[in-house]
């Protein structure tokens, strides 16, 4: 199972409008990241938030991480038909040893209307 | 710096056929891991090389192999294909691998190899 979900699995809206998507997880991680994949190809890697803080910016983009709640969201600000895109949040659960890897969630399809 | 490349990047194969898919990492990366992505099942990850050692595997049965090779190319290999095969296969480079001590490690995607099984 996806240790990763995202929701709304699809968001629509209009340039310069605001995006959010949100990330719940299920076990306690070390790291989450998100990543931005235009339709079919690869992941781009938008940022990382370790499992201590709590807010991060770049650019147009603000990540927040409530461990409590085992729960992200990513903000887009702003937005431009560029960033219509897939989204996707990425966990780590490393507990040690060579066993580490990324989970990914589903997925959140952002279209932003010209 | 030239990105990740994977090739092909398109591919229709017959069940029961076997295929290699192959990824080159970017310069000086050394670690290197598969994903397989489906509209059902999403990203799921595959297996993860680092000097030329599988460090790391994830749940998939044994007809998925794959190996690295002494410059960090890999190759990822699944034999007696299903129509479920069917995905985007996706590799990623990264200096290192995992956290390895010295903090998480950025993943840089290639544009992925589109698996067509009929």
């Amino acid at each position: 199972s996806q240790q990763g979900e995202e929701d709304p699995q699809a968001l629509s809206i209009q340039e310069g409008e605001n995006a959010t998507m949100n990330c719940s997880y299920k076990t306690s991680i070390n790291n989450l990241q998100w990543y931005r994949q235009n339709s079919g190809r690869g992941l781009v890697h938008l940022i990382l938030i370790r499992s201590n803080e709590r807010e991060k910016h770049s650019g147009r983009l603000r990540v927040t991480l409530d461990t409590s709640k085992k729960s992200s969201s990513l903000l887009i600000t702003a937005s431009r038909a560029a960033d219509t895109a897939s989204y996707f949040c990425a966990t780590d659960a490393w507990k040690g040893g060579s066993n580490y890897k990324l989970t990914f969630g589903k997925g959140t399809l952002l279209t932003v209307n010209p | 710096k030239a990105g990740v490349t994977q090739t092909p990047r398109y591919l229709i194969k017959t069940r029961g056929q076997q295929v290699t898919l192959s990824c080159s990492p970017i310069s000086g990366h050394r670690s290197v891991s598969w994903y397989q992505q489906t509209p059902g099942q999403g990203l799921q990850f595959l297996f993860e090389y680092f000097s030329e050692t599988q460090r790391n595997k994830g749940n998939f049965p044994g007809r998925f192999s794959g190996r690295q090779f002494s410059n960090s190319r890999s190759e990822m290999n699944v034999s007696t294909l299903e129509l479920g095969d069917s995905a985007l296969y996706l590799c990623a480079s990264s200096l290192g691998a995992g956290l390895a001590g010295f903090g998480v490690y950025e993943q840089y995607f290639g544009p992925g190899t589109r698996l067509t099984v009929t």
